[in-house]
């Protein structure tokens, strides 16, 4: 069972507003990760670390942070929020052995 | 690279026939390979996973892949759709190394009664 959390699970939100993400996961896993998703459409890889105080930007260009202070928690910030920002964000980790990667359910953000 | 190819956007089935969902997948080495299945508003849950073990690989809720490493593919089959079964479908390569997981673009599975 998989012990990943993401909050809010829905989020609508004006533009130029500062909005965090929050991921939590329970499982001590080193690696953590976003993916961002249109509905629909493809997972697209923003942001990945691999331990406290790593964090590398993915394939896909994206003008959020995060930032890993601690194993368990990876939060994504969006500094000035806008509608090119909507879309479903999530948050994974993956396992010691970095196989399999779980997810969270996700955050549904909506910019207007 | 690693790269991932999912042949159909859509695929619908009649309950009760066969599911076949298409994945070719690109790696310099060995690959993990992975299915994932989406459900509305929610995340991705793994069906099943191939680590160079058996190519044969049985995952839940009665879904199996055969990875073929001749074709390139990791093909996912079920014999018998449900309408439970209609979702959005994932794969998904790694190769043995520290990188993360590279997705494919999605299959959304419809199930007709």
């Amino acid at each position: 069972e998989a012990d990943i959390y993401q909050t809010p699970r829905y989020l609508v939100i004006g533009t130029g507003k500062k909005i965090t993400l929050e991921c939590s996961q329970t499982m001590g896993h080193d690696k953590m990760y976003w993916y961002q998703q249109d509905p629909g459409m493809e997972l697209h890889l923003i942001h990945y670390s691999y331990g406290v105080n790593s964090t590398e930007k993915g394939d896909l260009s994206s003008e959020s942070t995060v930032s890993r202070i601690r194993t368990e928690h990876f939060p994504l910030t969006l500094e000035s929020a806008r509608p090119s920002h909507t879309s479903q964000y999530l948050c994974a980790s993956s396992d010691p052995r970095n196989t399999e990667a779980f997810f969270g359910q996700g955050t549904r953000l909506t910019v207007v | 690279a690693q790269s991932v190819t999912q042949l159909g956007s859509h695929v619908s089935v009649s309950e009760g026939a066969l599911v076949l969902l298409r994945c070719n997948y690109s790696s310099s080495v060995p690959p993990y390979l992975f299915w994932y299945v989406q459900y509305p508003n929610q995340g991705l849950q793994l069906l099943l996973k191939y680590t160079s073990a058996a190519t044969l690989v049985k995952g839940i809720n009665g879904f199996e892949a055969e990875f073929k490493k001749s074709e390139t593919s990791f093909h996912l089959t079920k014999p018998s759709a449900h309408m439970s079964d209609a979702a959005e479908y994932f794969c998904a390569v790694r190769n043995s190394g520290n990188t993360p997981l590279v997705f494919g673009k999605g299959t959304r599975l419809s199930v007709i009664a």
